[in-house]
């Protein structure tokens, strides 16, 4: 079965240079969602899109940004990246709309950001 | 704010032993109650999850969880670990009306043979 496809899965950087990544969801997932994770932390949420538009907002820097496109994927561009910003990447897809419970709710593998 | 608090880090069992893994929360309202597991380099899966009725859930791969409102946890349990469950488990629980997951600070359970 089709799963939520990330890439890159790993990804070297050096500070104050840009990254995006992107996030392929499950065909007929409108919603996609990103979450960061850094070492040994538990994920937090980043930002989340529904039928392309900005649904929620979560602890994202300003550097940050985001975008879903007319094929529902998903591109996660990060600028001036810092040190602190080396951590996995998740990204999640769900059928469910704002304000529905995640019946269903399918993670990527992640994409491994390292910031040297 | 609301919270999800696991207050075990690390728990290390013996293979065949009984799991029971800590979950509370803090909300005013009754949330969304998620289990996920996460294995090294791996994305999080989901094992069940709690939204009303029975208070004991069952989930994937023999794990099950019980809903404890007068204490509001939710703690996950399976009678009998085997090497494979050896990962890092999260709960995680989501606010009503909000689109977001907010997860605890996640255990990450050994297995020794």
């Amino acid at each position: 079965a089709a799963g939520v496809i990330q890439s890159p899965r790993h990804l070297i950087k050096e500070k104050r240079e840009t990254a995006t990544l992107k996030c392929y969801p499950i065909p007929r997932h409108d919603t996609v969602y990103w979450y960061q994770q850094g070492p040994g932390q538990d994920p937090q949420f980043l930002i989340s899109f529904y039928e392309k538009m900005q649904s929620d907002k979560g602890s994202i820097p300003d550097r940050f940004s985001a975008q879903q496109f007319s094929d529902y994927h998903s591109e996660l561009n990060m600028s001036s990246l810092e040190l602190g910003d080396s951590a996995l990447y998740f990204c999640a897809s769900s059928l469910e709309g704002p304000g529905q419970v995640y019946e269903k709710l399918f993670f990527g593998s992640g994409t491994q950001l390292s910031v040297l | 704010a609301q919270s999800v608090t696991q207050p075990d880090i690390h728990i290390t069992v013996s293979e065949g032993a009984s799991l029971e893994l800590r979950c509370n929360y803090s909300y005013g309202a009754t949330p969304y109650l998620f289990w996920y597991v996460q294995s090294p380099g791996q994305g999080l899966q989901l094992l069940l999850k709690y939204f009303s009725g029975d208070t004991l859930v069952q989930g994937i791969k023999g794990f099950e969880a019980e809903f404890k409102r007068s204490q509001s946890s939710f703690n996950l349990r399976k009678p009998s670990v085997h090497w494979s469950d050896a990962a890092e488990y999260f709960c995680a629980v989501q606010i009503q009306g909000a689109q977001k997951l907010v997860f605890g600070q996640g255990t990450r359970l050994t297995i020794n043979p």
